[in-house]
């Protein structure tokens, strides 16, 4: 099996700022890499497939990038509705794996 | 809008079985490959199976391969998945999901229903 893994596992953010998360995957799976967004109680949602190809109504702050290996979720500036946790997906091969997520909290 | 609808979860005592539902609208059903993504409480994203647009391609977990068997009926626009010999591993919320694409080659989750808690404990 692939294993993603994130880092950081938590950040403490505010308002404005630019956030960094990082997927790394165990095994190249060229650009399969997906990114979702879940807030506390909801689903998750889906922000950027195919590494970098932003979902339909996500707001373009959000970014991502990569291929290979390793992966990089940008918010370019921090809105108070973006905090949540974060996780990536390979969607290179079965079984589907996740990172452990990154949750992105108030400073 | 795309609606996906849980439904049948509920307490089970460890090696039952249940039947979880996902009723789904808003969209042609039968064009796209589904999946169940299950959580545990305060825990990460388990993929836990998937099934394509035809039903001809399947995939499972090992955690839950030979206990759990995913379906569908295209003509109820519903999603099925089978539980049985629960343990207390399973206790998870699972999630209902559609894929952007007809097929399992690829698994693009694009719309997620809101899930329904099943708790294994005797």
């Amino acid at each position: 099996d692939i294993q993603m893994t994130q880092s950081p596992s938590s950040l403490s953010a505010s308002v404005g700022d630019r956030v960094t998360i990082t997927c790394r995957a165990s095994q190249s799976i060229s650009s399969y890499l997906n990114w979702y967004q879940q807030k506390p109680g909801k689903a998750p949602k889906l922000l950027i497939s195919a590494a970098s190809s932003l979902h339909s109504g996500v707001p373009s702050r959000f970014s991502g990038s990569g291929s290979g290996t390793d992966f990089t979720l940008t918010i370019s500036s921090l809105q108070p509705e973006d905090f949540a946790t974060y996780y990536c997906q390979q969607s290179y091969s079965i079984p589907w794996t996740f990172g452990q997520g990154t949750k992105v909290e108030i400073k | 809008e795309v609606q996906l609808v849980e439904s049948g979860g509920g307490l089970v005592q460890p090696g039952r079985s249940l039947r979880l539902s996902c009723a789904a609208s808003g969209f042609t059903f039968d064009d796209y490959a589904m999946h169940w993504v299950r959580q545990a409480p305060g825990k990460g994203l388990e993929w836990v199976s998937g099934i394509s647009w035809n039903s001809g391609s399947i995939g499972y977990a090992d955690s839950v391969k030979g206990r759990f068997t995913i379906s569908r009926d295209n003509a109820k626009n519903s999603l099925y998945l089978q539980m049985n010999s629960l343990r207390g591993e399973d206790t998870a919320f699972y999630y209902c999901a559609k894929d952007r694409n007809s097929g399992i080659a690829t698994a693009v989750i694009d719309y997620w229903g809101q899930g329904t808690l099943v708790t294994v404990s005797s």
